[in-house]
């Protein structure tokens, strides 16, 4: 069974720009969360998505938008770039035989914003 | 809000030996589930192991085990034969019932395994 998968793996972005990030679950998993990894924060918690839904969200500026379409991949959009939106990017999608809690993730995008 | 704390920003252990990574959690709630995952080199999030707080049994697959002390609040991950692919940043994480609003996933600071040979 074919992992979590991400595109792109590494994107360079310049201040002001957008940028959108794709994330592909495990097959038969409905619920897409996403994350930002930065050293000085962590693992901070965006938003996640459940039947083309938002079910939660993070504390992120507007900015930071999602949704989830019905084959339940998941894309993730940021606006007008800043310095600080670099980091790595993570999509982890839950369900499935697996139980609904736990989560699995991708390998990430890595954000470079100049 | 639920919050979990990884107390130990680094840790080493000898190849062979066991090492313990500890982990506790401020939650109001008495239904939750916890989880350790590991973030190699790679930056791949794998899930080592997780346990229901419904259950007394602590949660055990193959070198890996957690102590679950519910009335502490404490999740402890002990590692057993380290191994050096066992390197990595290791993450406590916790999560809500889905019935629950903001039950989005809790992660800790994370704590950096270094195994030596």
């Amino acid at each position: 069974k074919a992992g979590v998968t991400q595109t792109p793996r590494y994107l360079i972005k310049t201040r002001g720009q957008q940028v959108t990030l794709s994330c592909s679950p495990i097959s038969g998993h409905r619920s897409v969360s996403w994350y930002q990894q930065t050293p000085g924060q962590g693992l901070q918690f965006l938003f996640e998505y459940f039947s083309e839904t938002q079910r939660n969200k993070g504390n992120f500026p507007g900015r930071f938008s999602g949704r989830q379409f019905s084959n339940s991949r998941s894309e993730m959009n940021v606006s007008t770039l800043e310095l600080g939106d670099s980091a790595l990017y993570l999509c982890a999608s839950s369900g499935g035989l697996a139980g609904v809690y736990e989560q699995f993730f991708g390998p990430g995008t890595r954000l470079t914003v100049l | 809000a639920q919050t979990v704390t990884q107390s130990q920003p680094e840790m080493s252990v000898q190849e062979a030996e066991t090492v313990t990574l500890s982990c506790t959690y401020d939650t109001s709630e008495s239904d939750y589930y916890l989880f350790w995952y590991k973030q190699p080199p790679s930056r791949q999030m794998i899930l080592v192991i997780r346990q229901e707080a419904y259950k007394q049994q602590n949660a055990t697959e193959n070198r890996f085990s957690v102590n679950f002390q519910k009335a502490a609040k404490s999740f402890s991950l002990k590692i057993s034969d380290s191994q050096l692919g066992d390197a990595a940043m290791y993450f406590c994480a916790y999560r809500s019932p889905l019935t629950y609003n903001n039950n989005d996933m809790r992660f800790g600071a994370g704590t950096r395994l270094t195994v030596k040979p």
